[in-house]
């Protein structure tokens, strides 16, 4: 599965939009974009998925421009509790639970009162 | 949604003693589940993929001796520390993904984690 890079660390403020980045640039076919979100001492927690165009859901919003080498995950007036480290992944879901999710890096927000 | 609980949350042992750590996925079965170890401040790194019923599949670079794996149903993986020492202080995480239907996507469940200390 294709590697993503995405920034390493990110500051905003309460009640501000957040958009992070991600680059796949080798992102195949049957691939789509993930983004999951870690708390300290906690495992990841699914956010928000996509294949391409805008997905939305009661958390973020997913824009995944038409080539699909990159992808931004929105979040909507943050708060303090939306620190956190966000991974972007690149998933193949067709292949059911079979296939090996690889974590990079991910972003480290910091929303500030 | 699809669950996965993880037992035990966290875990102090002594060196050379062995650590079992539990995966449970609750409301679906999971013929694949992963295990992954995180260090402080650094990204989830992949384990292994535990297969039921067969042998667990290792990444380079970790010692299959060390990390036992058993995925002796379909709803429970087990990673055995052996002889456990302080470098594998870490915290261990699995995950599944239910199979079919509407889970197809939410992407893969993860457990809570096991903090792991060895002295």
């Amino acid at each position: 599965l294709a590697k993503t890079t995405q920034p390493i660390s990110m500051d905003s403020y309460e009640g501000q939009e957040v958009n992070i980045t991600c680059s796949h640039n080798n992102i195949a076919t049957n691939d789509y974009i993930t983004w999951y979100q870690q708390f300290p001492s906690q495992g990841p927690r699914f956010i928000i998925q996509g294949y391409k165009t805008k997905v939305t859901n009661e958390v973020a919003s997913l824009f995944i421009p038409a080539d699909r080498k990159s992808s931004t995950l929105s979040l909507p007036r943050v708060s303090l509790s939306d620190t956190a480290v966000y991974y972007c992944l690149v998933d193949r879901p067709g292949s059911g639970g079979y296939n090996k999710l690889i974590f990079g890096a991910g972003t480290r927000l910091a929303v500030h009162p | 949604g699809a669950v996965v609980s993880q037992h035990p949350s966290r875990v102090i042992c002594k060196s050379g003693t062995s650590v079992k750590i539990e995966c449970r996925s609750l409301d679906f079965q999971a013929t694949t589940m992963f295990w992954y170890r995180q260090f402080p401040k650094q990204s989830l790194m992949l384990m292994a993929t535990s297969n039921e019923g067969s042998k667990a599949t290792y990444e380079q670079g970790v010692e299959k001796d060390k990390f036992l794996i058993n995925h002796a149903s379909l709803t429970l993986s087990t990673l055995t520390v052996t002889s456990a020492h302080p470098e594998d202080s870490s915290f261990y995480i699995c995950s599944a993904r239910a199979q079919g239907g509407a889970e197809l996507n939410y992407g893969y469940t993860f457990g809570s984690g096991t903090r792991l200390t060895v002295v």
